[in-house]
């Protein structure tokens, strides 16, 4: 049972490139989120989907779009790197949106140069 | 802005040693949870406390929640090398979107 994959697990990026983050979960799960962790500032939420067909913006979604392809997949992209995108960033799903419970991914390693 | 808030920020401590982190938070919650980092991979959940909750025990985890004092402690017992982490608060400011909000988190390091 994999859980939460993301796929790549490191990337560097030049400044003004473009990339998409995938991330695929296996347990059903209705919701899903994208966080980004940078150091002394713990986790903040870029998007979620609270269901397949939903997204909605979180704390930091300036400079990043989203797809729910399904229920199974959901991605992230950079339309233009910026330095400040710099970060390591975490998928997670969760059974259902009063849940909360949130599993999570092991990251991608994100260097924009 | 971080809802919830960590402290200590880092913390030391010898096998066998009880360890306690704290967090503090702003608005109105309907959990509040705690997760657990290990170096380079993802959070792992570790237990859920809800707002009518006041404590809640999961194996050498305690957790204490008082939301008069907008505040919540995590108490590891008998510590051991492996509970060598970061762990994290995290809350729902009272949303029951499915958003999670969390601290800076403590780093906990326990020495054989």
């Amino acid at each position: 049972n994999a859980g939460v994959t993301q796929t790549p697990k490191f990337q560097v990026l030049k400044t003004g490139q473009s990339m998409t983050l995938q991330c695929a979960q296996d347990m059903n799960h209705n919701s899903m989120y994208w966080y980004r962790q940078d150091p002394g500032m713990g986790l903040r939420l870029i998007y979620y989907s609270a269901s397949e067909g939903t997204t909605d913006k979180g704390e930091v979604p300036n400079g990043y779009n989203v797809s729910r392809l399904n229920k199974r997949e959901f991605s992230l992209r950079l339309e233009s790197a910026a330095p400040s995108q710099t970060s390591v960033y975490f998928c997670a799903s969760s059974p259902r949106t009063d849940t909360q419970k949130l599993f999570f991914g092991s990251g991608t390693q994100l260097s924009v140069l | 802005s971080q809802q919830g808030e960590e402290d200590p920020q880092a913390l030391s401590i010898q096998e066998g040693e009880n360890a306690t982190m704290n967090c503090s938070y702003k608005t109105s919650i309907n959990n509040l949870q705690w997760y657990r980092q290990n170096s380079g991979r993802g959070l792992v959940h570790l237990i859920l406390i809800r707002s009518n909750e006041r404590e809640k025990h999961s194996g050498r985890l305690r957790v204490t929640l008082d939301t008069s004092k907008k505040s919540s402690s995590l108490l590891i017992t008998a510590s051991r090398a492996a509970d060598t982490a970061s762990y994290f608060c995290a809350t729902d400011r009272g949303s029951t979107l499915g958003r999670l909000y969390f601290g800076r988190g403590t780093q906990l390091t326990v020495w054989p």
